[in-house]
């Protein structure tokens, strides 16, 4: 069935280095989301992309819909203690708009 | 808003147990989904529902899993008999409207229920 694709699964960085999360689809997706989860916490929505080749920022977060509309990254610069969290994607499918997730992917900050 | 809303926060029960999870949704979100999250599997949607009417429960594990939405302002998600390996947080978001299209809004999730069956 279709599937979204998330790599990595876990990424270690020192405070104030970047950070990108990438999601592939098996499929073209009508668009894709992206929440994050903190540590115990639920998912928040983050941004929603449409359009193919997108390109969305908020602050420090840059998001990416890829021109096939199958693959989408989130690019966090600089990162700070308050990123930390699991980043999901999770594309929605056309045939009953269905959310398809991704595994996500969790920061951890190096002490 | 105060958001959706779910109780209880945590719920430790005995296997063979009945138990039922409840959630309200925000006012004017005509779309309810009913997730469960563990490490092994992630995100798992179990049922949703539109404007109160089940439309897909292709989710729910089993029979033992069941789920109701008598008003557009509350549903419950009820499991009998519980089993160890329904052990997970469950969670319930709401949305306005289909989420493709015009709909920025994405789905708004509870705060969870931690289940966990001994």
């Amino acid at each position: 069935g279709q599937q979204v694709m998330q790599i990595p699964q876990y990424q270690h960085v020192q405070e104030g280095e970047d950070f990108t999360t990438y999601c592939n689809s098996s499929t073209t997706l009508s668009n894709i989301q992206w929440y994050k989860q903190r540590p115990g916490g639920h998912p928040v929505f983050l941004i929603q992309l449409v359009k193919s080749g997108e390109v969305k920022k908020q602050k420090r977060l840059t998001f990416q819909f890829g021109e096939a509309k199958k693959n989408s990254s989130l690019h966090i610069t600089a990162t700070q203690t308050t990123d930390v969290g699991t980043y999901f994607c999770a594309g929605l499918r056309r045939s009953n708009y269905q959310l398809i997730w991704g595994a996500g992917t969790k920061l951890i900050i190096k002490p | 808003d105060a958001g959706v809303i779910q109780s209880p926060r945590h719920e430790v029960t005995e296997m063979g147990q009945e138990v039922t999870l409840r959630c309200k949704p925000i006012s004017g979100h005509d779309y309810l989904f009913w997730y469960r999250q563990t490490m092994m599997r992630g995100l798992e949607l179990l049922i949703y529902f539109n404007n109160n009417v089940p439309i897909d429960d292709s989710g729910m594990p089993e029979d033992r899993f069941s789920a109701k939405m008598p008003n557009a302002s509350f549903s419950t998600l009820k499991i009998q008999p519980s089993e160890p390996r329904d052990s997970a947080v469950y969670f319930c978001a709401s949305s306005l409207g289909l989420v493709g299209g015009a709909s920025t809004y994405g789905y708004t999730f509870g705060s969870g229920t931690r289940l966990t069956v001994v």
